[in-house]
């Protein structure tokens, strides 16, 4: 099983901060990795596909970057409604498809 | 635009059966181009993929959890279901079904609301 860790568990900035979030890999996902946001009481909303490709509709702030083993996820300015929990997850050698621990991004 | 519906029961006792089902509209769950499955979240933790179909046929499942679970579909209600045998306190949490595309984007991109469900006597 891939284990995806990921770092911090919980960030605390400011609207209009650039972040970075990590996602690293147990054993190399090649881009096969994916990014979700999720809000309180929501299901997750997918981000980020195969590493770097936005999903259908979700705003040019956002972006991924990695491969092999170590992954980021940028927000290059914080609107209030990013402040959610991200996940990594993986479906590079499935099953069981897993997801990272996610990281909490709270507002300072 | 496609929508997923999770059910269930809400309260389960222990040991017993926990049955959930997930009704899809605006879309074909026999469609060649998805995976169909179950993702489950305990109370303030993290993801865990369950289990997901194709309409072949195939099931695949989550090796911590395949001893006690079964996905099963019934394509003239357009709905798919999850059985979790002898279930525990552990097994308490937010239960999604959710949709996963073959082609791109290749993840669930479609989720259900969540339904919870409650182990315990």
């Amino acid at each position: 099983e891939i284990v995806l860790t990921q770092s911090p568990a919980t960030l605390s900035l400011s609207p209009g901060e650039r972040v970075t979030l990590s996602c690293r890999a147990s054993q190399s996902v090649s881009t096969y990795l994916a990014w979700y946001q999720q809000k309180p009481g929501q299901a997750p909303r997918l981000l980020i596909y195969d590493a770097s490709n936005r999903a259908t509709g979700i705003p040019a702030r956002f972006s991924g970057s990695g491969s092999g083993t170590d992954f980021t996820l940028t927000i290059s300015s914080l609107e209030p409604e990013d402040f959610a929990v991200y996940y990594c997850q993986q479906r590079s050698d499935w099953p069981p498809i897993t997801f990272g621990q996610g990281t909490r991004l709270e507002i300072k | 635009q496609l929508q997923l519906q999770e059910s269930g029961p809400g309260l389960v006792k222990p040991s017993e059966t926990l049955s959930l089902t997930c009704t899809v509209s605006g879309g074909s769950i026999s469609s060649t181009s998805y995976y169909w499955g179950w993702i489950r979240q305990p109370p303030g933790k993290g993801l865990q993929w369950i289990g997901s179909f194709y309409y072949s046929g195939s099931t695949y499942y989550n090796p911590s959890l395949k001893s006690r679970v079964t996905i099963s579909v019934d394509t003239s209600k357009n709905q798919f279901s999850l059985k979790l045998r002898s279930v525990t306190a552990a097994d308490t949490a937010v239960y999604y079904c959710a949709r996963r595309k073959i082609g791109p984007p290749y993840y669930f991109d479609y989720w259900g609301q969540g339904t919870l469900l409650t182990v315990s006597s």
